[in-house]
């Protein structure tokens, strides 16, 4: 069965530094998306960042990235120059269609603080 | 601006009472989508719908039922045998269920359902 894991529960990172949220995911499908989502405070869920099983780059989109390890299964999140929005709930999720007919699969989520 | 438009942001209800979650979105897209997140954990399936009148069973669906009758509109009906329906409910939509390509969700705000 297809899974998704996020071991960080709780992060602290000092605005303007870098940080990396960890995602690996498990699934036996050869064409699958992975996606990162972030959820402040407010409770909505908004899309950061999209990567195709497929895709021989890793996919950037403004100060994220996802760092793309296909052999390891990892699809790790990097902010670059952190910011104080950037405090929220962040969800990798994944969707294929051998075992979840499409759906996404989510993990349990990333709390990030930037402090100040 | 287009977008997912969730109603009520907070509601209470009794044990033993059903309650209906409104969803309404204006962006044209197929498949909707309904969302249960609870503390500490992922969000979890509840319905989905790739068309009018059709929609399916996602992983939690006991104790819910949905209606799809027109395109903007997917209602969430949490009836009284759902066990423990204190939660966190997110609607979303995207242009199509079916593909694991780039398939964005766009989420509502969110509906928090208090049991007394």
């Amino acid at each position: 069965a297809q899974k998704i894991t996020q071991t960080q529960p709780g992060m602290f990172v000092q605005e303007k530094e870098a940080v990396t949220l960890d995602c690996t995911y498990d699934t036996s499908d050869q064409s699958y998306g992975l996606f990162w989502y972030k959820q402040p405070s407010s409770g909505e869920m908004i899309f950061l960042i999209y990567q195709g099983s497929y895709d021989e780059q890793n996919a950037t989109e403004g100060r994220y990235s996802l760092n793309f390890q296909k052999a390891r299964k990892s699809a790790n999140l990097v902010i670059s120059a952190s910011q104080l929005g950037d405090s929220a709930m962040y969800f990798c999720a994944m969707r294929d269609a051998l075992d979840s007919n499409y759906q996404l699969i989510w993990g349990a989520g990333t709390k990030l603080i930037i402090k100040p | 601006d287009g977008g997912i438009t969730q109603s009520p942001k907070y509601l209470f209800r009794k044990e033993g009472q059903n309650v209906t979650l409104s969803c309404e979105q204006n962006l044209n897209h197929d498949a909707m989508y309904w969302y249960r997140q609870d503390p500490g954990q992922g969000l979890r399936l509840i319905y989905y719908s790739q068309i009018v009148n059709d929609f399916q069973k996602g992983d939690i669906a006991e104790g819910y039922s949905v209606s799809r009758e027109k395109k903007e509109s997917f209602p969430l009906t949490v009836t009284s045998a759902q066990k423990n329906p204190t939660a966190f409910y997110l609607c979303a939509s995207s242009i199509d269920s079916r593909s694991s390509g780039a398939n964005v969700l766009t989420f509502g705000a969110g509906s928090r359902l208090t049991v007394l």
